[in-house]
Formats: C-alpha cells, sequence, structure tokens
C-alpha cells in the first residue's frame, strides 16, 4: 500500500543547530506540505510543492527551508533551531487535483533546548 | 484572511447519541470544504469532502452540511461509538478559487463517546 513516513519520529536538539526532518511517500503525489502543530494554533503550512524542483513559502516559512529534487521526498531543515520552533512536525501529500485530500505522515516531534 | 473557527471545548456524548460538530469560516465561501480525523500521536486523517454546490453528504455513519449563507458547515457521527472518540478537524482551500491545494485547518475539535 502507498504510504507517507516520516522520520525520525521523536528529536531532540540544541538551540543553533541544523535540523533535517525527512518525508518520503509512495503514492507519487505531485503535491508536497509541511505543516507544524501547536496548541492553540492548530495546523499551520510551513513549506510546499508542487512537483520536482518547486519550493513555495507558507504562513509560518521563516527558520525553514525545504528543497524537492525528486517526486518522493521533501526533507524539511531548520537552517539554525530556535525553542520557538518545539512542535510537532507533519508532512503531508495529494494529488495534483485541486481539491484533493491530503494524505499525511504521522508526524515527527521535535524539542529545541 | 480566511479563517475557520471550530469550538475548541471537548464535546462529550453517550454512546448511541448524534455527536454535532460545527466549522464557521469568516471570510469567502470555499469552493470545498474537508473533514479528517486525528488520533492522538497520529497524523489526520480524511474522511469527508463536501462541495459548494452540494447541501449534504453521507459516508456510513457520516453527514457532512455545507450552508454557504450561514458560512458553516456541520459534521454529525450518528449512532456514536467509543471508537469516534478523537479530535475532528475541518479544512479549506487557501484561495477562494479552491484551486491551490493548500489547505488551511481549524483547530480541531475533540470528541469523547463514553459508553
Amino acid at each position: 500500500d502507498a504510504e507517507i513516513t516520516q522520520s525520525p519520529r521523536h528529536k531532540i536538539t540544541e538551540t543553533g543547530r541544523q535540523v533535517t526532518l525527512a518525508c518520503h511517500q509512495t503514492w507519487n503525489h505531485n503535491n508536497m506540505f509541511w505543516y507544524r502543530q501547536d496548541l492553540g494554533h492548530g495546523l499551520r503550512l510551513i513549506h510546499y510543492s508542487y512537483g520536482v524542483h518547486d519550493t513555495n513559502k507558507g504562513e509560518v516559512s521563516d527558520g525553514y527551508s525545504v528543497s524537492r529534487s525528486n517526486t518522493e521526498d521533501l526533507p524539511l531543515t531548520l537552517e539554525s533551531a530556535a525553542s520557538s520552533q518545539t512542535s510537532v512536525y507533519f508532512c503531508a501529500s495529494s494529488d495534483r487535483l485541486s481539491n484533493s485530500p491530503l494524505h499525511f505522515g504521522n508526524g515527527t516531534r521535535l524539542t529545541v533546548t | 484572511s480566511q479563517k475557520i473557527e471550530q469550538n475548541s471545548e471537548a464535546l462529550n456524548i453517550q454512546e448511541g447519541k448524534t455527536a454535532t460538530l460545527t466549522c464557521n469560516y469568516t471570510n469567502y465561501s470555499p469552493a470545498y470544504l474537508q473533514w479528517y480525523r486525528q488520533d492522538p500521536g497520529r497524523g489526520p486523517v480524511f474522511l469527508l469532502l463536501i462541495r459548494e454546490n452540494e447541501k449534504e453528504k453521507r459516508k456510513e455513519r457520516l453527514k457532512v452540511t455545507f450552508d454557504t449563507t450561514l458560512k458553516q458547515s456541520l459534521f454529525h457521527i450518528t449512532a456514536s461509538q467509543p471508537a469516534d472518540s478523537a479530535t475532528y478537524l475541518c479544512a479549506l482551500d487557501s484561495s477562494g478559487s479552491g484551486n491551490t491545494g493548500k489547505l488551511i485547518f481549524g483547530q480541531g475539535t475533540t470528541l469523547q463517546v463514553k459508553p
């Protein structure tokens, strides 16, 4: 069965370190998204991609970057981790159709100390 | 910008009753609206999509309504079971045209079904 996997599931890092969260999907979807989920804010869009070599900023992109070198992967990099980036991060993918549902991974819980 | 409001208070109901969750949006009427279920420690899972020209959509014990005049969607679970306990999120496209594929989400309503 097709799936979307995120790794690691849990990560603890120190302030100022660079961190990369992995996302891999086998749906062959063109669209991929990164969200963060925090109490009181719900899911907020960080970055998204509509295809290989395409990346776009979302609502809360400061301090984050992504790259899309193939269809399956959209790694999320925190350039210099800050305590405000402690959160649960979800990757999602969808078909190219505009009303397609999102398929989510099970998240990465990141703690920045 | 578009905002989505869901009741942040948990909804507690007895098994067998109908649960009704509310999703309100503030600005333009979206081309479609989606509902997701999220269990603790897991990612959201898609449940239903309803388009602006549809008043109601059903799937097994689930029913979604869409009222563009009230700017509201209602999500119903009939004959609720303890296994329905979860957080339910509504989502819609971030643009009025509904064609970006980028979804914005409400904060979700947590449903607790007691046996």
